[in-house]
C-alpha cells in the first residue's frame, strides 16, 4: 500500500530552522515528482514546492524562494524540506504529496502532515 | 488573494446535487489541466479529479469535473453527509511557474 509519512515538525523560534522529512513506502519514489503543500491554521491549502523525479528541477512558491530548499534521496525513499529564517506565518501543517507519473503537477497521494509552529 | 478563485462556501441537502466553480486565467486554467482535491480537517487531502474530468480509481462517479476556457466546475450528485469537506481546485501557472490552488470551498450538507 502506498504511504507517505512526514516528520520533523515542532516548535521553532522566528529566524531559526527546521528540516522536514517524508518517507515513502509502497512505491518507487524515483519514478515520481514530489511536492510539499501546507495549511496554516484556519486557512486553505497552499502549495510550497515541487521537485522532479531526479531532483534536477525544483520550483518554489514566492514565499519559499531563498528560505526553503526541497531535496530528495531516492535510494533512501525520502523527501526533505529545509526551512530557514522561519517566520510566524510559516506556522502550518506541512504535507508531502506524490505527483502522478504522467502529470507532475497533480498530487495523487498525500501524507497526513507534520505540524510546524513558529513562535518565540 | 488567490490567483485561482472559488466561492468560500456551498451547501446542499442529502440527495441533492451541488456545483463548485473555479475561475482562473489564461496562464493557468486556460492552458493547463485543472484538478480537484477533497480535504477533511485532520486528514490527508484526497485527489478527486485530475486532467479536468478524470476520476482516479475509487472515486465515486457522483463526482465529476468539467472545464471551459478559464473556468472549471466540480459537480457532486446525490449528496451524502460524508461529502461535507473542503474542496480545492488546482492547476499549474505557466507565467508564475507554480502550482496555483484555489482558496477552497467549504461544502456543508444540511
Amino acid at each position: 500500500q502506498v504511504h507517505l509519512v512526514e516528520s520533523g515538525g515542532g516548535v521553532a523560534q522566528p529566524g531559526r530552522s527546521l528540516r522536514l522529512s517524508c518517507v515513502a513506502s509502497g512505491f518507487t519514489l524515483r519514478s515520481h515528482a514530489m511536492h510539499w503543500v501546507r495549511q496554516a491554521p484556519g486557512k486553505g491549502l497552499e502549495w510550497v514546492a515541487l521537485i522532479s523525479y531526479d531532483g534536477a528541477n525544483k520550483y518554489y512558491a514566492d514565499f519559499a524562494k531563498g528560505r526553503f530548499t526541497i531535496s530528495r534521496d531516492n535510494p533512501k525513499n525520502t523527501l526533505d524540506l529545509q526551512m530557514n529564517s522561519l517566520r510566524g506565518e510559516d506556522t502550518a501543517v506541512y504535507y508531502c504529496a506524490r505527483a502522478l507519473k504522467e502529470h507532475t503537477k497533480t498530487m495523487d497521494v498525500w501524507g497526513k502532515g507534520t505540524t510546524v509552529t513558529v513562535s518565540s | 488573494q488567490s490567483v485561482v478563485t472559488q466561492p468560500p462556501s456551498a451547501s446542499g441537502t442529502p440527495g441533492q446535487g451541488v456545483t463548485i466553480s473555479c475561475s482562473g486565467s489564461s496562464s493557468n486554467l486556460g492552458t493547463n489541466s485543472v484538478h480537484w482535491y477533497q480535504h477533511l480537517p485532520g486528514t490527508a487531502p484526497k485527489l478527486l479529479i485530475h486532467g479536468d474530468n478524470q476520476r482516479p480509481s475509487g472515486v465515486p462517479d457522483r463526482f465529476s469535473g468539467s472545464k471551459s476556457g478559464t473556468s472549471a466546475s466540480l459537480a457532486i450528485s446525490g449528496l451524502r453527509s460524508e461529502d461535507e469537506a473542503d474542496y480545492y481546485c488546482a492547476s499549474w501557472d505557466d507565467s508564475l511557474r507554480v502550482v496555483v490552488l484555489g482558496g477552497g470551498t467549504k461544502l456543508t450538507v444540511l
